[in-house]
């Protein structure tokens, strides 16, 4: 059964550059043509898609938040990580990484499988 | 100021038949299909409807849901107290190259 796990500092100091990663478990981040993305979840602005990426690298990225974001992908650890720079008090939420239910591009909207999420304060 | 526009809150008795709205414009629901999730208290969403009208394994055929133009709705018949959650659509707008949401609605069961 996939699984997805958030991990990173609860805490990132203003003007600084939060860090998550996302390990996947129970099968391979390389199998099957998902977009694996990065989500978060604040009170005042509900849900918002971060960004997207595939086991290639190849990213779709939020435009909201291009510039300050980065998502990479580390096959050999299962894993993938985002990078926000320069946070400031509107990037306090919690941070969900999920995998689509459908394949392609096409189907990164389609969120499947989530982490428990992480809750990260600025 | 979600992209996507739902009610707040909408409620309903057990064994009712309750509807979410999700409103959009061209270049989201227009053009695109839409996707529901329910969220409950502390934890993460939960797929309940792909592609407007489909439904994952596992989901209940209480759920359905519809899309017409730029509206979308969610239906959940046969209401249950463990209804009670936070319901958010989602689809991809073609103008911000973005997946967008709705602001979620709270679903009450009296």
């Amino acid at each position: 059964q996939l699984q997805l796990q958030e991990s990173g500092p609860g805490l990132v100091k203003s003007s600084e550059t939060l860090s998550l990663t996302c390990t996947v478990s129970g099968g391979s981040i390389s199998s099957g043509n998902y977009y694996w993305g990065w989500l978060r979840q604040t009170p005042g602005k509900g849900l918002e898609w971060i960004g997207s990426i595939y086991y290639s690298g190849s990213t779709f990225y939020n435009p909201s938040l291009r510039g300050r974001v980065t998502i990479f992908v580390d096959t050999s650890e299962n894993q993938f990580s985002l990078k926000l720079t320069s946070v400031t008090a509107a990037d306090t939420a919690v941070y969900y990484c999920g995998r689509p239910y459908l394949y392609g591009s096409g189907g990164l909207d389609v969120f499947y499988i989530w982490g428990q999420g992480t809750t990260v304060a600025v | 100021q979600s992209v996507l526009t739902q009610p707040p809150s909408v409620s309903g008795t057990p064994g009712q038949t309750v509807t979410i709205s999700c409103s959009g414009s061209s270049s989201n629901l227009g053009g695109n299909t839409v996707n529901w999730y329910q969220q409950l208290p502390g934890t993460a969403p939960k797929l309940l409807i792909y592609r407007s009208n489909q439904r994952p394994s596992g989901v209940p055929g209480r759920f359905s849901g519809s899309k017409s133009g730029t509206s979308a709705s969610l239906a959940i018949s046969g209401l249950q107290s463990e209804d009670e959650a936070d319901y958010y659509c989602s689809a991809w707008d073609d103008s911000l190259h973005a997946v967008v949401f709705g602001g979620g609605t709270k679903l009450t069961v009296l």
